[in-house]
């Protein structure tokens, strides 16, 4: 059973780069008709979704964020991650990996738990 | 971007009640429309998918229904554990979009 972990720090000052890394575990990254994604939700808010990539390095972004957004992977790791430049209050949020299952209706089939993510000085 | 609205943005029902709730796109979106069950400081939970499709492991106290604009996630019995915040979510297009959700809490 594939599991999903986000991790990285949970404290950023503004202007700065968050980064965050998401470890698959119970599976392999490169196997299947999947993408991976980061999916995030600030408090009180609804869910945004950031971005989405293949294991051949091809990506997808939100316009609302593509400008300031890097989704990267790692396969010999199992991992993808994120960063998110120039960053503000705004992006105060819970961020979340998950995996796409585009094989049918694309959908998110598994999930991280979640990781708070505090932009403050 | 496909807007996705849902209602009730909240609802108060007892064990054992029959809960609807309906989430319409802003334009048509075929059966390209899934359901999550999401709690507290847990993973989203993937309910149904392609509008009516069971993901196994899903009690079949749940169901969907619905296609182009507008869709409806039923629970037939609700139990204690399904108390929770439900989003749908369009996949028909990117970027991905989510309804605003919708709580269901112990009346």
């Amino acid at each position: 059973q594939v599991q999903l972990q986000e991790s990285g720090p949970g404290l950023v000052k503004p202007s700065q780069t968050l980064s965050l890394t998401c470890t698959v575990s119970g599976g392999s990254i490169s196997s299947g008709s999947y993408y991976w994604s980061w999916i995030r939700q600030p408090a009180g808010k609804g869910l945004e979704w950031i971005g989405r990539i293949y294991t051949s390095g091809s990506t997808n972004y939100n316009p609302s964020l593509k400008s300031r957004v890097t989704i990267s992977v790692d396969t010999s790791k199992n991992q993808f991650s994120l960063k998110l430049s120039s960053v503000t209050a705004a992006d105060t949020a819970v961020y979340y990996c998950a995996r796409l299952d585009f094989g049918g209706n694309s959908e998110f089939d598994c999930w991280g738990q979640g990781t708070l993510v505090t932009v403050s000085s | 971007d496909i807007q996705m609205t849902q209602s009730p943005s909240s609802l108060s029902a007892s064990v054992g009640d029959r809960v609807t709730i309906t989430c319409r796109a802003s334009q048509s979106i075929s059966s390209y429309l899934n359901w999550y069950q999401h709690k507290p400081g847990k993973a989203p939970k993937l309910l149904i998918y392609a509008a009516s499709s069971l993901q196994s492991g899903v009690p079949s106290r749940f169901s969907g229904s619905g296609s182009g604009t507008d869709f409806t996630l039923t629970i037939s019995s609700l139990q204690p554990e399904d108390f929770a915040t439900y989003y749908c979510q369009q996949s028909y297009s990117t970027p991905f979009t989510f309804g605003p959700g919708t709580k269901v809490d112990i009346k």
